[in-house]
């Protein structure tokens, strides 16, 4: 079945702390691969989305995520975040224009 | 905001009772999608509609029912409501195509006591 790792349940970092959120996959083919990050009581934003091209793919507030196909990986960088980066992140895989799976998700607690 | 609302944010309902959610898409959106997210857990895919055809389903069973109407708009319907349905219920609106991404409202939470 396809399926969306998340390998960290929950990540606390001090303020300009690097932060690197893994993300794995089972899929064949070609994939869309999404971030997407929900801060309390606000409704899931996408981060950065990757279809094809570049590998590296840079996002919204100082967000990137690397594409390595070799290891069905997807996995989000920030090199030093901030206390307003406190949320939960998921990565979510589709092809092709279908349903998006998700991962389980990574809550990111930064304290100030 | 993504331009996806949904109705209502909050409700309470009792075990066995039938519930309908309301989705508005994003305009010019004509694809909506339906998650599940329980508490701790990443949104499970309930239900994709196209053009008021249901194209694709998740493993969610038959009481589990949906409607997408001419301007796109949706809804779910569960019926005999269980305990375990209580989750954040989240639609999600995007253009057809093969690389397209997908906006998401608040959510609507369901509570089933």
């Amino acid at each position: 079945a396809q399926s969306v790792s998340q390998h960290n349940h929950h990540v606390i970092l001090s303020e300009a702390a690097s932060l690197e959120l893994g993300c794995n996959y089972s899929y064949g083919g070609t994939v869309n691969l999404f971030w997407y990050v929900q801060y309390p009581g606000q409704h899931l934003q996408l981060l950065l989305k990757y279809f094809s091209g570049d590998p590296l793919v840079k996002g919204i507030k100082g967000f990137e995520a690397e594409f390595i196909k070799s290891k069905f990986s997807f996995n989000l960088r920030k090199p030093s975040v901030q206390w307003s980066d406190t949320a939960e992140y998921f990565c979510a895989v589709n092809q092709a224009g279908t349903a998006l799976i998700f991962g389980k998700g990574t809550t990111l607690s930064v304290s100030s | 905001e993504t331009g996806v609302t949904q109705s209502p944010t909050h409700l309470i309902k009792t075990r066995g009772q039938q519930v309908t959610l309301r989705c508005s898409s994003q305009s010019g959106h004509n694809t909506v999608s339906w998650y599940q997210q329980a508490l701790g857990q990443g949104p499970q895919f309930i239900f994709q509609y196209y053009r008021e055809e249901e194209n694709g389903r998740g493993n969610f069973p038959p009481r589990f029912s949906g409607l997408q109407f001419p301007n796109y708009s949706s809804e779910l319907n569960v019926n005999a409501l269980e305990l375990d349905d209580s989750a954040l219920y989240l639609c999600a609106s995007s253009l057809e195509g093969p690389r397209t991404e997908a906006f998401f409202g608040q959510g609507t939470r369901l509570t089933v006591v």
